[in-house]
C-alpha cells in the first residue's frame, strides 16, 4: 500500500499570500498525483491532476509540480474562496489520500 | 453532466452491516472505475474501494475483508456493504467516479452521513 504524507497539517495565511503544500509518496508514483479542495460540508473537487494539469474551470493561481515521490501544490495570490482543506491523492496503485492541509485565515 | 447520489440508512447498529447504494445519472456506469470514499467527523478522506462495471474490485486492505462492492449495470448503480461495523465506521460516505486522466476522481456524490450506534 502506498502511503501519502502531506504537510503542513494546517497553515494560516493572508489574502494575496503565496501558499505551498507538500506531499510525499512512500514509493515512486510517476505522474499519478492529484490535488483536491474540500470546503466544509461539501464533497472534494479536483483542482489538479497528473501532477501539474489544471482541471477545467480552476483558476490559474493554482499550480502543481513534482515528480517521483515529492510533489507540491502552490496557490499564488490567496483569495477568500481558497480557504479550505486540500488533499493530495495517488492513483498509481489503487488510491490513497494524504492527511489533508487546512488553510485558514491569518 | 454526470451526477451521483448516495442512499441508505443513516443509522446502523454496532456489529451490523452498513449498506449504501450510489445511483449514477447523466452517463453510463459501464465505463470507468467507481469508488466509495469515507470521511470520519473532523478527519481526512479514506478510500474504501472501487469496482469496474465488469465486477472487478479492489479494496483498502485496512478494512480487513469487511467490504464488498457490487455493481448493477441494468440500474446504473453500485453498492457498498461494510460488515461488523463499530463506532469507528461512523463517517460521511461518498460515492465517486475515477474518470479523470491518470484516474483522478472527477465526479463525487454529495455524501451521506452514517452513524454507528445502538
Amino acid at each position: 500500500e502506498i502511503q501519502m504524507t502531506q504537510s503542513p497539517f494546517s497553515l494560516s495565511a493572508s489574502i494575496g499570500d503565496r501558499v505551498t503544500i507538500t506531499c510525499r509518496a512512500s514509493q515512486s508514483i510517476s505522474n499519478y498525483l492529484n490535488w483536491y479542495q474540500q470546503k466544509p460540508g461539501k464533497a472534494p473537487k479536483v483542482l489538479i491532476y497528473a501532477v501539474s494539469r489544471l482541471q477545467s474551470g480552476v483558476p490559474s493561481r493554482f499550480s502543481g509540480s513534482g515528480s517521483g515521490t515529492d510533489f507540491t501544490l502552490t496557490i499564488s495570490g490567496l483569495q477568500p474562496e481558497d480557504f479550505a482543506t486540500y488533499y493530495c491523492q495517488q492513483s498509481y496503485n489503487t488510491i490513497t489520500f494524504g492527511g489533508g492541509t487546512k488553510v485558514e485565515i491569518k | 453532466q454526470v451526477q451521483l447520489q448516495e442512499s441508505g440508512p443513516g443509522l446502523v447498529k454496532p456489529s451490523g452491516t452498513l449498506t449504501l447504494t450510489c445511483s449514477v445519472s447523466g452517463g453510463s456506469i459501464s465505463t470507468y472505475y467507481w469508488s466509495w470514499i469515507r470521511q470520519p467527523p473532523g478527519k481526512g478522506l479514506e478510500w474504501i474501494g472501487y469496482i469496474y462495471y465488469t465486477g472487478t474490485t479492489k479494496y483498502n486492505p485496512s478494512l480487513k475483508g469487511r467490504v464488498t462492492i457490487s455493481v448493477d449495470t441494468s440500474k446504473n448503480q453500485f453498492s457498498l456493504k461494510l460488515s461488523s461495523v463499530t463506532a469507528a465506521d461512523t463517517a460521511v460516505y461518498f460515492c465517486a467516479r475515477e474518470g479523470g486522466p491518470v484516474g483522478s476522481t472527477d465526479y463525487w456524490g454529495q455524501g451521506t452521513q452514517v452513524a454507528v450506534s445502538s
